[in-house]
């Protein structure tokens, strides 16, 4: 079973609407859960965190974290054709180590003017 | 804003040679890491560095790897003898307090 698992895209939404990025993890230990947003050739960028079940606001964007089901969801209002990028899932405390960060394959999203 | 810095930003090497990956972390820092993202596929985790010492490594980092902080400011990889599939990028990432990482523009490494 893959550990970190996202749906591979590609995302298409208009200008303006609100994309829905969904992720599920395999190990119940883990801790921390981060959105990550990689343009082509650029390295991760750090947008969202969260730790705890519900949801974490900071602008536009929106993570939600149900350790129940073991799913973590980023979502971003008011698309703007600058969010198209790839954005990583990536879960901390896997297998119960505390130092290790596994990454999902990440989802490409596409916002069209 | 403080940012995580790498060099060379491209490495071209030969198969067989040693090649040594550098990252600046930011300068309050504790916890040191690398990934590798080999082209189309996903970041891959190899090696965390806390306290002077690996925390935690992956099954990628082998006996062909090592890292060092060498002094308090740089953060090394070290590939002893380089393998084509050893392509990729390499992202040095840095975290205060072991939870959110940063990470740096990468090296992209060309083994030929």
């Amino acid at each position: 079973q893959k550990e970190v698992e996202q749906n591979s895209g590609p995302l298409s939404v208009p200008e303006g609407a609100i994309a829905s990025l969904n992720c599920t993890y395999s190990d119940r230990g883990s801790q921390s859960f981060f959105w990550y947003r990689q343009y082509s050739g650029k390295s991760p960028e750090l947008i969202m965190f969260i730790y705890s079940n519900g949801d974490k606001e900071d602008g536009r964007f929106t993570a939600q974290l149900n350790k129940a089901s073991q799913y973590v969801s980023l979502l971003i209002r008011d698309s703007q054709p600058s969010d198209s990028a790839t954005y990583l899932c990536a879960v901390f405390g896997a297998k119960t180590s505390y130092d290790k960060v596994i990454f999902g394959p990440g989802t490409s999203l596409s916002v069209i003017p | 804003e403080p940012e995580v810095t790498q060099t060379p930003s491209h490495q071209v090497t030969q198969m067989g040679q040693e090649v040594i990956l550098r990252c600046v972390p930011i300068s309050n820092h504790l916890y040191f890491y690398w990934y590798r993202q080999i082209l189309g596929q996903k970041v891959e985790f190899l090696v965390s560095f806390y306290n002077n010492e690996i925390s935690e490594k992956s099954e990628i980092f082998d006996d062909q790897f090592s890292v060092e902080r060498p002094d308090g400011s740089n953060f090394t990889l070290k590939i002893r003898s380089t393998k084509l599939e050893d392509s990729a990028m390499y992202f040095c990432a840095s975290s205060a307090r072991g939870n959110e990482q940063f990470f740096g523009p990468g090296t992209r490494l060309t083994v030929l």
